[in-house]
């Protein structure tokens, strides 16, 4: 099992420009989740999704789209990329959502440099 | 959303026990209250979570206060690997709420 995976690594963007992070679970969870880390910062949570086809904002989801048209995948597209979107982004996923006991699993984190 | 306080920061040596605290005196009788950390340059990773009784697993062991306003996460030998930001995190018992991150703990540990 690879657990999380997140593609890329890092990346480097021009203001405007557009780019897509990839999420994958192998682990054949209903729910995924984008959060962004900034420094010094808890994580903040950018949207997420409560099963295939699905997807619903979090607390900070303005210049965030998603899409969950596979199970195992979620993808986190920034349209029109802006320095305020520089930071750290992790991706979860769970096998149950929002339950009391939900325990979430992480991604390595992409990290995302806006110049 | 009930909120926790964590000191920003603390400071153990390798093999010995480390308690860190975190306040919850807004806590609703049915909030679990989870723990997660933050090693450098990683996701943060699951440790444990307890509604009231004490709970232990391979990593760690929860105590509760007996009116749930407090909880302590107990490493019982710390090593330099458990050098990490600690969060202590609330779950409500409601469907499709976010784990709310605050700031953490900091935990150094020296050899």
């Amino acid at each position: 099992n690879a657990g999380v995976t997140q593609t890329p690594k890092f990346r480097v963007l021009k203001t405007g420009q557009s780019m897509t992070l990839l999420c994958a679970q192998d682990m054949n969870h209903e729910y995924m989740y984008w959060y962004r880390q900034d420094p010094g910062m808890g994580l903040r949570l950018i949207h997420y999704s409560v099963g295939e086809g699905t997807t619903a904002k979090g607390e900070v989801p303005d210049g965030y789209n998603v899409s969950r048209l596979k199970k195992q995948n979620f993808l986190l597209g920034l349209e029109s990329a802006a320095p305020s979107q520089t930071s750290v982004y992790f991706c979860a996923s769970s096998p149950m959502g929002g339950g009391p006991q939900e325990t979430q699993y992480f991604g390595p984190g992409t990290r995302l440099l806006v110049l | 959303d009930a909120k926790t306080t964590q000191p920003n920061s603390m400071e153990s040596n390798e093999e010995e026990p480390v308690h860190l605290p975190c306040n919850h005196s807004t806590i609703s009788g049915t909030d679990y209250i989870h723990w997660y950390r933050q090693l450098p340059s990683q996701g943060p990773e699951y440790v444990i979570h307890g509604l009231t009784s004490n709970v232990n697993n391979r990593m760690a062991s929860l105590a509760i206060a007996e009116d749930r306003k407090s909880s302590t996460l107990i490493l019982h030998r710390a090593t330099l690997r458990d050098a990490a930001v600690y969060y202590c995190i609330l779950r409500p018992n409601q469907a499709g709420t976010a784990l709310i991150f605050g700031k953490g703990t900091t935990l150094s540990v020296s050899s």
